[in-house]
C-alpha cells in the first residue's frame, strides 16, 4: 500500500526558510509516471495547491508563491522536498504531500497525514 | 474560482444528498475530459480522493457516490447517506493554473 509521510520543523521563525520532506513508501518515484505535489490547509485560505514535481525535476508552481518556493526530488531516497523562503504568519498551515494521478496538479491520491507548521518568533 | 453550495448540508441517514460546484472558467480539457475532482476530509483526517475527471470514482470509493457535470457546473451526489460520510467535501479544478479548491461543504447528520 502506497503511503506518503511529511516531516519537518513544527515551528519556523518569521523571515526564515521552511523546509519539508515527503517520504514515499510502497511506490518508487523513479519508476512512477506520476507527479508529486504539495498542498497546504489554513483556516484563512482553505486548501491551496503549492506546486508539483516530476521525477526528472520538472516543477510547476502556484504563481502566487513562485518567488518563494522551490521543489526538488531525490529518487535515490524516494523523497521529494519543499523549501519556502521568507515565511510569515500567513504561511502557518498544515502542509500535505500527495501523488497526482492524472496531471501535474490534479487527482491527488493518496495524501500524507500532514504536518503542522507554525510561523512565530 | 471554485464556488460550492451549500456550505452546510444537514442530511438524514439513508436519504440522498447533493453538492454543487461551479467554476468561473471551463475545466473541460481539449482531450474531452473535465479536470474536476471531489475530495472528502473526514474529521481529524487528511482529504482523500472520491471522484476524478468529473465522474470517475477513485479506488475503493463506494458506488453510492457519483459525480456529474461538464464545463463549469458539477454535482456530487450521494444516493443514500451513511454515518461514515460526515465531513467536509471539496471540489478542485486542475485545468487552470493554479489548481484551486472550493470552500468546502460540511455534511452533517
Amino acid at each position: 500500500q502506497m503511503r506518503l509521510q511529511e516531516s519537518g520543523p513544527g515551528l519556523v521563525k518569521p523571515s526564515e526558510t521552511l523546509s519539508l520532506v515527503c517520504t514515499v513508501s510502497g511506490d518508487s518515484i523513479n519508476s512512477s509516471p506520476y507527479h508529486w505535489g504539495w498542498i497546504r490547509q489554513s483556516p484563512g485560505k482553505g486548501l491551496e495547491w503549492l506546486g508539483s514535481i516530476f521525477k526528472s525535476g520538472s516543477s510547476y508552481y502556484n504563481p502566487s508563491l513562485k518567488s518563494r518556493l522551490s521543489l526538488s526530488v531525490d529518487t535515490s531516497k524516494n523523497q521529494f522536498y519543499l523549501e519556502m523562503t521568507s515565511v510569515t504568519a500567513a504561511d502557518t498551515a498544515i502542509y500535505y504531500c500527495a501523488r497526482a494521478l492524472y496531471s501535474s496538479s490534479s487527482g491527488f491520491d493518496p495524501w500524507g497525514q500532514g504536518t503542522l507548521v507554525t510561523v512565530s518568533s | 474560482v471554485m464556488t460550492q453550495s451549500p456550505l452546510s448540508l444537514p442530511v438524514t441517514l439513508g436519504e440522498p444528498a447533493s453538492i454543487s460546484c461551479r467554476s468561473s472558467e471551463s475545466v473541460l480539457h481539449k482531450n474531452g475530459r473535465n479536470y474536476l475532482d471531489w475530495y472528502l476530509q473526514k474529521p481529524g483526517q487528511s482529504p482523500h480522493l472520491l471522484i476524478y475527471l468529473g465522474s470517475i470514482r477513485a479506488s475503493g470509493v463506494p458506488d453510492r457516490f457519483s459525480g456529474s457535470g461538464s464545463g463549469t457546473d458539477f454535482t456530487l451526489e450521494i444516493s443514500r447517506v451513511e454515518a461514515e460520510d460526515v465531513g467536509v467535501y471539496y471540489c478542485m479544478q486542475g485545468l487552470q493554473t493554479p489548481s484551486s479548491f472550493g470552500q468546502g461543504t460540511k455534511l452533517e447528520i
